[in-house]
């Protein structure tokens, strides 16, 4: 089966570091993304991790541990615009087309 | 030059009509998929076409039918409309295996 929990709610101030966190439970592991998304907008990609470790992108990286089943994005240098749902999501079957989402984290950015 | 796009952004209609969504990707991607995104924003995915070919069939009432007259669209048909299909409807598309680029989604409203 395919499981993927993340928190529902957090809250941090502009400046500071937040860091989501993503668990999961597959029958096979293909690699994770997380996505961010804007109240009203449309998901948009961030980043995707299929070997352990982490990878850094501006103020964003993400962190795979395969044999812990978990996963985390880190943001720093929180600004405003951060303020979004960011979402942890896991493709299975042939071809890994088969994009499984957590419920999301909604991130409240405050000055 | 827009990449992935929806057409109508916005679907207010009554129970028991049938209703088309269209969506078109210019970043020549050979996979399409449909996803719907409840009122409480979990993202889940209906469909998904490689190709011209169905790969991706969800547990989706059989009113719901998709088709892909090519590569670079993807249209979803829904049949006799209930309450519940009310949510938000987002088109997306991909490398097969790769990350998944949404279109602006299509909020549908059942009264």
């Amino acid at each position: 089966g395919q499981n993927i929990d993340q928190p529902t709610e957090m809250t941090a101030t502009e400046g500071a570091i937040v860091q989501i966190n993503c668990t999961y439970q597959t029958s096979g592991f293909n690699g994770l993304f997380w996505y961010q998304q804007h109240a009203g907008e449309a998901p948009t990609f961030l980043s995707y991790n299929v070997l352990d470790g982490l990878e850094e992108k501006g103020r964003f990286s993400s962190f795979l541990s395969r044999s812990k089943g978990y996963s985390y994005l880190l943001l720093k240098e929180l600004q405003m615009k951060d303020s979004a749902s960011y979402l942890c999501a896991a493709p299975f079957g042939s071809g890994y087309n088969k994009l499984i989402f957590g419920a999301g984290t909604r991130l409240a950015v405050h000055p | 030059d827009t990449a992935v796009s929806q057409t109508p952004k916005y679907l207010v209609t009554q129970m028991g009509n049938d209703k088309s969504i269209k969506c078109e990707q210019n970043l020549g991607h050979d996979t399409m998929y449909w996803y719907k995104q409840d009122s409480k924003k979990f993202l889940k995915i209906m469909f998904s076409y490689n190709n011209k070919e169905l790969i991706i069939n969800e547990t989706v009432p059989n009113r719901f039918s998709p088709k892909s007259p090519d590569k670079a669209h993807l249209n979803l048909h829904i049949n006799s409309l209930e309450l519940g299909d009310s949510a938000v409807y987002f088109c997306a598309s991909s490398r097969r295996g790769y990350e998944q680029y949404f279109g602006p989604g299509t909020r549908l409203t059942v009264t």
